[in-house]
């Protein structure tokens, strides 16, 4: 069973510094990962998703590596702004059933 | 965004009465998830549809039936609402399962007095 862990569970930053999340995964035998956001009382909303053939992913600030073999992936978003604030959440999708397991998220906020 | 309306938003109910919550999709999407979320365990899939009338059960499916009579619908229903199934519950399609983003809907906030 595929175990997603995303430390740490909540990160205070000021305006303007770089954010970086973690996300570590236990079975390498991956299709591929996506990046979430959620913002308090919303859904989710698709930020990037990595194939398993690939080791990054670029979407404007946002910044996401996949290092299969090691069981991580990295999300940087470059100089944070108070609008970061959310929850990010970690989705692997496992090449074996095609169903996503979580991570429990990482709840970012920005001071202004 | 991706068309996706979840109803009701928000319930509150009693323990033993049934409860159907509805996903509605606009995108022609093949596949439906039914997941549930609740602090400190991420989102847990629930039930999942790859076409009309075929569903398959996920991590968390005992106490949840589903149906899917038509593409742009997929019903969670909880036969007899326990206490323990109080939960945010997320509706998700994707084109491709596995290959595709998922996109979800707003969610249901439920209450099971």
């Amino acid at each position: 069973k595929q175990e997603v862990t995303q430390i740490p569970a909540a990160l205070s930053v000021p305006e303007g510094e770089n954010l970086v999340l973690n996300c570590s995964f236990t079975d390498s035998a991956i299709y591929n990962l996506q990046w979430f956001r959620q913002d308090p009382g919303k859904g989710l909303t698709s930020l990037l998703l990595i194939q398993s053939s690939q080791r990054e992913q670029t979407s404007g600030r946002l910044n996401a590596s996949l290092d299969k073999s090691s069981g991580r992936s990295t999300l940087y978003i470059a100089a944070s702004q108070p609008g970061d604030s959310a929850t990010y959440l970690c989705a692997v999708n496992s090449s074996n059933d095609y169903k996503l397991s979580f991570g429990a998220g990482t709840t970012v906020t920005v001071r202004a | 965004d991706a068309g996706i309306t979840q109803s009701p938003r928000h319930k509150v109910t009693e323990t033993g009465t049934p409860v159907t919550l509805r996903c509605h999709q606009t995108e022609n999407h093949r596949y439906m998830y039914w997941y549930r979320q609740d602090p400190g365990h991420g989102l847990r899939l629930i039930h999942y549809s790859y076409g009309v009338k075929d569903t398959d059960k996920g991590e968390v499916s005992d106490g949840y039936s589903v149906s899917r009579s038509k593409t742009e619908d997929f019903l969670l229903t909880l036969e007899s609402a326990t206490s323990s199934q109080t939960s945010v519950y997320f509706c998700a399609i994707s084109g491709l399962a596995g290959a595709d983003t998922q996109y979800f809907g707003p969610g249901t906030r439920l209450t099971v007095l």
